[in-house]
């Protein structure tokens, strides 16, 4: 069974830059056809997809963030990783990894870390 | 971007109830639209996907359906754990987005 599972800071200064990092078990994130994206919500709030790479390395962004955000995969730890750079506190979030396919869903989640931006 | 608008954002029910949840699209998305559910503390699971594809193991009760631009999740009987937030959610293009979602009360 595939499980993702975030880690990282759970609090974030102002200005400096968040880095999270999801682990893969249970399959290789080097599978073909898989792109692996991030994901979060504010407390109380909505979901907004980040951003997404594919195992080769291509990545996709949102433009709201696209500025601040890179995501890269690490093949040999069976690993990606968000950096989301020049925070505030409206970056306060859960953020969660997930695995999807090209036009399809977000099938399988990490169970999410909260991450707080505050001096 | 793709805006995915949601009603209604709040709903109380009984169990047993039949609860419709509405998603609309901005442009047409074909029927690449995912639905979620999402209880307190948890990550979203998907319940539905390309618009009416029941997820393994996601009790029959749940159906969606629509394309284009107008999209439905019904739970045909409302049962005590379904209480949680509902989402939808394109893949048509990216950014992927998400409706604003659907909170569900017994």
């Amino acid at each position: 069974q595939l499980q993702l599972q975030e880690s990282g800071p759970g609090l974030v200064k102002p200005s400096e830059t968040l880095s999270l990092t999801c682990t893969v078990s249970g399959g290789s994130i080097s599978g073909s056809t898989y792109y692996w994206g991030w994901i979060r919500q504010p407390p109380g709030k909505g979901l907004e997809w980040i951003g997404s790479i594919y195992y080769s390395g291509s990545t996709y962004y949102n433009p709201s963030l696209k500025s601040r955000v890179t995501v890269s995969v690490d093949t040999s730890k069976n690993q990606f990783s968000l950096k989301l750079s020049s925070v505030t506190a409206a970056d306060t979030a859960v953020y969660y990894c997930a695995r999807h396919r090209a036009r399809s869903p977000l099938n399988y989640w990490g169970q999410g870390i909260l991450v707080t931006v505050s001096s | 971007d793709i805006q995915m608008s949601q009603s209604p954002s709040s709903l109380s029910a009984s169990v047993g109830d039949r609860v419709t949840i509405t998603c609309r699209a901005s442009q047409s998305i074909s029927t690449y639209l995912n639905w979620y559910q999402q209880k307190p503390g948890k990550a979203p699971k998907l319940l539905i996907y390309a618009a009416s594809s029941l997820e393994s193991g996601v009790p029959s009760r749940f159906s969606g359906s629509g394309s284009g631009t107008d999209f439905t999740l019904t739970i045909s009987s409302l049962q005590p754990e379904d209480p949680a937030s509902y989402y939808c959610q394109q893949s048509y293009s990216t950014p992927f987005t998400f409706g604003g979602g659907t909170k569900v009360e017994i």
